[in-house]
């Protein structure tokens, strides 16, 4: 199985400043058609996940522009340009490549 | 609009069964891989297995082989997925979430779309 790992798992943000969160996998997620099969949701309290990346950098539909999604073979990166209280909640980083697994979840908390 | 409506929570007691329903409407139903996964209170996400678009292919995650069935209903737009031999570790919100294939770019969109979720209590 692929094992997905994020960090950091917890990340204290002031609204208006950006934040940052890493995923690595085990393996390359890189198909043979040259796309990363890397996505990422949050999660808020009491919600179903909702996807805001996928392939690692396409933002799903409805997903504002300050989300941004990057990285290529095991290492990603999902950047908050300026963080609004509306982000709260659980980010997760998962592989489509092989079937699908997860990360453990970051939990961005608004100062 | 999509929507992925799942049944209502469920109590059972361990050794027993469980079958949750979601019910599709608002895309080609039968043009989209469907998902299970699950997640216990406090912890992340887990994925349980997965049915094809034309029912006919279905493939579950290692840890849930010979006590899944996944299966669709194409005159009701439903998808169900039975567990059982319950544990109290199976104590979970459980969600169907589906594939999106963008037809144009080839793209694969996963779970761009997830049910409720449906809570299921395994307790003696």
């Amino acid at each position: 199985d692929i094992v997905m790992t994020q960090s950091p798992l917890s990340l204290p943000v002031t609204p208006g400043e950006p934040a940052s969160i890493s995923c690595r996998s085990s393996q390359s997620l890189q198909h043979s058609n040259g796309y990363n099969y890397l996505d990422w949701y949050l999660q808020k309290p009491g919600q179903s996940p909702q996807l805001l990346i996928y392939m690692a950098s396409k933002r799903a539909s409805g997903v504002p522009d300050r989300f941004t999604g990057s990285g290529s073979g095991t290492d990603f990166t999902l950047k908050i340009s300026r963080v609004e209280a509306e982000d709260a909640g659980i980010y997760y980083c998962m592989q489509a490549l092989k079937t699908r697994t997860f990360g453990q979840g970051t939990k961005v908390e608004i100062k | 609009q999509v929507q992925l409506v799942q049944s209502g929570p469920e109590v059972r007691k361990p050794g027993s069964s469980v079958k949750i329903s979601c019910k599709a409407s608002g895309y080609d139903f039968n043009s989209e891989y469907m998902h299970w996964l699950r997640q216990a209170p406090g912890h992340g996400l887990e994925w349980m297995g997965l049915i094809s678009p034309s029912g006919d292919s279905t493939f579950y995650a290692e840890k849930f082989q010979g006590r899944i069935i996944v299966s669709r209903d194409t005159s009701t737009t439903t998808v169900n997925m039975e567990l059982s031999s319950l544990k109290s570790e199976d104590t979970a919100v459980y969600y169907c979430a589906r594939d999106h294939y963008e037809l144009i770019t080839g793209y694969l969109v996963p779970f761009d779309y997830w049910g409720q979720g449906t809570l299921v209590t395994v307790s003696s």
